[in-house]
C-alpha cells in the first residue's frame, strides 16, 4: 500500500530559526515528490517538485532534498518568518496510479515571536 | 505558474439544499482535475477524477449521486452536494495539472451545513 508519513507532526519555532521537515514514503513506482505548503482555510502551494533523479532543489528559503533510495526526503526551511506558519505536506506521485497523489498527513508549523 | 480558481470560498446552506463549487482552469487546459474533501488538521483525501467529456471516477465509499461531479468543458469541473447534511461539512478542494508535474489547487470552499 502506498504511504507517506511525514514527522515531526507539529513544530513550534522562534522567529529567525531554522527547521527540517521529513517524508518518507513507500510509494512505488516512484514519479515524484513534491512539498506544499497549506495555509489554515486555504488550498495548498506548491513550492517544490523533484523527480527520481534530483537530490535538492530549492525556492527561496525552502529547500526540499530527495534521497530515493532510502525513500525519505526534507524540507529545510531557513530563517523562518512568521508567515511560514502553515502546514506543509510531502505528495508523492506513483507512475502507475498515473494521476493519483499520495499525501502525507502534513507537519504543522508555527513561528513564534 | 499556472492557476486554478475555487469559487465559492465559504458556503452555508441548509440541510437538504444543494451547493455548488466551481472550479476552473484559468490559463490551461484540463482534461482531468481533481475533487478532494479535507477534515480539520487532516490531509486532503481524494473524492472523484473528473474527466472531461466523460463520467467522474469516484474513490471507494464516496457516492456518486451524492457528490455530482460535471466537467463539462477543458476549463471548468463542478462539484455539487445534493440534499447536503451537517456531515457533509468540509474544506472540500480542487486541482488540475498534468500526472508527473505540478498540481495546482484551488483555493478551496469551506462548506457549511445548517
Amino acid at each position: 500500500k502506498n504511504q507517506v508519513e511525514q514527522s515531526p507532526q507539529s513544530l513550534i519555532i522562534l522567529e529567525g530559526k531554522n527547521c527540517t521537515l521529513q517524508c518518507n514514503y513507500t510509494v512505488s513506482p516512484f514519479s515524484n515528490l513534491r512539498w506544499y505548503k497549506q495555509d489554515t482555510g486555504r488550498g495548498p502551494v506548491s513550492l517544490t517538485i523533484m523527480t527520481f533523479s534530483e537530490n535538492t532543489k530549492s525556492n527561496g528559503r525552502y529547500t526540499a532534498t530527495l534521497d530515493a533510495d532510502t525513500k525519505q526526503s526534507s524540507l529545510h526551511i531557513t530563517a523562518s518568518q512568521l508567515s511560514d506558519s502553515a502546514s506543509y505536506i510531502c505528495v508523492v506521485t506513483s507512475t502507475g496510479t498515473a494521476s493519483k497523489l499520495t499525501f502525507g498527513t502534513g507537519t504543522r508549523l508555527q513561528v513564534t515571536l | 505558474g499556472a492557476v486554478v480558481s475555487q469559487h465559492p470560498s465559504r458556503v452555508i446552506c441548509k440541510s437538504g439544499t444543494s451547493v455548488k463549487i466551481e472550479c476552473r482552469s484559468l490559463d490551461f487546459q484540463a482534461t482531468t482535475m481533481f475533487w478532494y474533501r479535507q477534515f480539520p488538521k487532516k490531509s486532503l483525501m481524494l473524492m472523484a477524477t473528473s474527466n472531461e467529456g466523460s463520467k467522474a471516477t469516484y474513490e471507494q465509499g464516496v457516492e456518486k449521486d451524492k457528490f455530482l461531479i460535471n466537467h463539462a468543458s477543458l476549463t471548468l469541473s463542478t462539484l455539487t452536494v445534493t440534499s447536503a447534511h451537517p456531515e457533509d461539512s468540509s474544506f472540500y478542494i480542487c486541482s488540475g495539472g498534468q500526472p508527473n508535474t505540478e498540481a495546482f489547487f484551488g483555493q478551496g470552499t469551506r462548506l457549511t451545513v445548517v
